[in-house]
C-alpha cells in the first residue's frame, strides 16, 4: 500500500515532548517530509531528509525513522506549535504521497 | 527566494475544467526541481495531485489521472493545472509546491517541498 497512516490527534503538556508518527511501506525507501499547517495557512515544511531542518525551523524539531515508520519529535512543546501535521513521501511507483495528518494540542 | 502564486477562477461549474496556474518568481522553473499540485478540500487532509519536470515528465494521483493535466511553460516560468469533468467533491484550496527529490549515499531517498505557494479556493458550483 502507498498509504501513510497518522495518528488523528495527540496532546502535549507547555515544554513537554511529544512524538508524531507516521507508518507506511513507502517509507522504507523514503525518508518522510514533514509539514506543520496552521489553520487558514498552507503548510510549511518542518523536516526532510533524515533529519533536516529548513532556515527558520526551530531545533526543537526533529525527525528520525526505523522500517516502515517515521517519526516528528517536537522537544519542549510551545504555544505556537500546536497545529496539524502532516507526513509526506513518494512511493515506488513514483505517486506522492501525504499522510493522514496529526492535529497536535498543546496543553 | 523563490515564491510561488496560484492564479485561476475561483468558481467552477459541474462537469467543466478547472484551470490553474502557478508562476514562479526568483527562481527558474528549469532547476533540479520537480513542481507540483497539492489540493486540501474543506476540513480535510491534504492530497497530492501530480508534478512536472521541466523537460514535461509528469506523475499523476491514479485517482485523478484520468482527468488531470499538468503542464510547463517555461518561456513564462509557470506551471500549469486542469482537471476535467468536476464535481462538488473537487471543491478545495489548490496549493503549488516546489519538490526536492534525490537520493543519499546509502540508497535511501527524498522527497519534499520546500516552498509553497499560499493557495487559491476553487469552488464548484451552478
Amino acid at each position: 500500500s502507498s498509504e501513510l497512516t497518522q495518528d488523528p490527534a495527540v496532546s502535549v503538556a507547555l515544554g513537554q515532548t511529544v512524538r508524531i508518527t507516521c507508518q507506511g511501506d513507502s517509507l522504507r525507501s523514503y525518508y518522510a517530509s514533514w509539514y506543520q499547517q496552521k489553520p487558514g495557512q498552507a503548510p510549511v515544511l518542518v523536516i526532510y531528509g533524515k533529519n533536516n531542518r529548513p532556515s527558520g525551523i526551530p531545533d526543537r524539531f526533529s525527525g528520525s525513522s526505523s522500517g516502515n515508520t517515521a517519526s516528528l519529535t517536537i522537544t519542549g512543546a510551545q504555544a505556537e506549535d500546536e497545529a496539524d501535521y502532516y507526513c509526506n513521501s513518494r512511493d515506488s511507483s513514483g505517486k506522492g504521497v501525504f499522510g493522514t495528518g496529526t492535529k497536535v494540542t498543546v496543553l | 527566494q523563490v515564491q510561488l502564486q496560484e492564479s485561476g477562477p475561483g468558481l467552477v461549474k459541474p462537469s467543466g475544467t478547472l484551470s490553474l496556474t502557478c508562476a514562479v518568481s526568483g527562481g527558474s522553473i528549469s532547476s533540479s526541481n520537480w513542481w507540483s499540485w497539492v489540493r486540501q478540500p474543506p476540513g480535510k487532509g491534504l492530497e497530492w495531485i501530480g508534478e512536472i519536470y521541466h523537460s514535461g515528465s509528469t506523475n499523476y494521483n491514479p485517482s485523478l489521472k484520468s482527468r488531470v493535466t499538468i503542464s510547463v511553460d517555461k518561456s513564462k516560468n509557470q506551471f500549469s493545472l486542469k482537471l476535467s469533468s468536476v464535481t462538488a467533491a473537487d471543491t478545495a484550496v489548490y496549493y503549488c509546491a516546489r519538490v526536492g527529490v534525490g537520493a543519499t549515499y546509502t540508497n535511501y531517498y527524498y522527497y519534499y517541498m520546500d516552498v509553497w505557494g499560499k493557495g487559491t479556493t476553487v469552488t464548484v458550483s451552478s
